[in-house]
């Protein structure tokens, strides 16, 4: 089957302009993460779904950024009224979040913003 | 959350084993060690896991010390395909059971050279 697909690839906006950002997980996967990497930096974690519970959004730099999940399908990461430091690849990732050690996520190409 | 310590950079030969160590002596008892890697331009893939035991799987080999304070990536044949950032983490508590997200550190910048 196809693995977690994000879109779109490359994105570039002006300093001020929304910004929505999408992932498509695998199906059947119930957990669903968002991460950030700046430009030689290592991932960081913004926000993620489990299912039909509340999402921890401890993640989140600023409350520019929100995200929403469509069930346990789509999810749209928002990025409001954009800064040249929201520049950073965007990365999606599921897994089955069936509990215990076996829970391998499965991240998506990312998407590069480049914030003008 | 337990942290991770990882050099920086490390240099193989092809067809030589890499071992890449990873530091996390803060570790509790019922964190798991997971690696993954990067590979240039793309998301990070997952690897391999452990809590205690040695593991290996057809990617690579995770040896951990018995005292669980640092641990060892091997990929015992490295090929050209196998440069990428290799990240160790330890997997934090989870908020909600089954969804656990990944803290990832600075990782180990690995090459293989021909």
């Amino acid at each position: 089957g196809a693995g977690v697909s994000q879109s779109p690839s490359n994105k570039v906006t002006e300093k001020g302009k929304d910004v929505e950002l999408r992932c498509d997980p695998i199906s059947g996967h119930t957990a669903l993460y968002w991460y950030r990497q700046r430009l030689g930096q290592g991932l960081e974690f913004l926000i993620y779904f489990q299912g039909n519970s509340a999402p921890d959004k401890s993640g989140l730099p600023s409350d520019r950024f929100s995200a929403e999940r469509t069930g346990e399908s789509v999810s749209t990461l928002t990025i409001q009224r954009t800064q040249q430091e929201d520049s950073a690849v965007y990365l999606c990732a599921s897994s089955l979040g069936s509990g215990g050690a076996y829970n391998e996520q499965f991240f998506g190409p990312g998407t590069r913003l480049t914030v003008l | 959350d337990a942290k991770t310590t990882q050099p920086p950079s490390m240099d193989c030969a092809e067809g030589r084993a890499a071992n890449l160590p990873c530091n996390h002596s803060t570790i509790s008892g019922n964190e798991y060690v997971y690696w993954y890697r990067q590979i240039h331009s793309q998301g990070p893939q997952y690897i391999i896991h452990g809590l205690k035991n040695n593991e290996t799987n057809e990617m690579a080999s995770l040896i951990i010390t018995e005292d669980r304070k640092s641990s060892t990536l091997i990929l015992p044949h490295a090929t050209l395909r196998d440069t990428a950032v290799y990240y160790c983490i330890v997997r934090v508590a989870a908020v909600y059971q089954g969804a656990q997200k990944l803290v990832f550190g600075q990782g180990t910048r690995l090459t293989i050279n021909p």
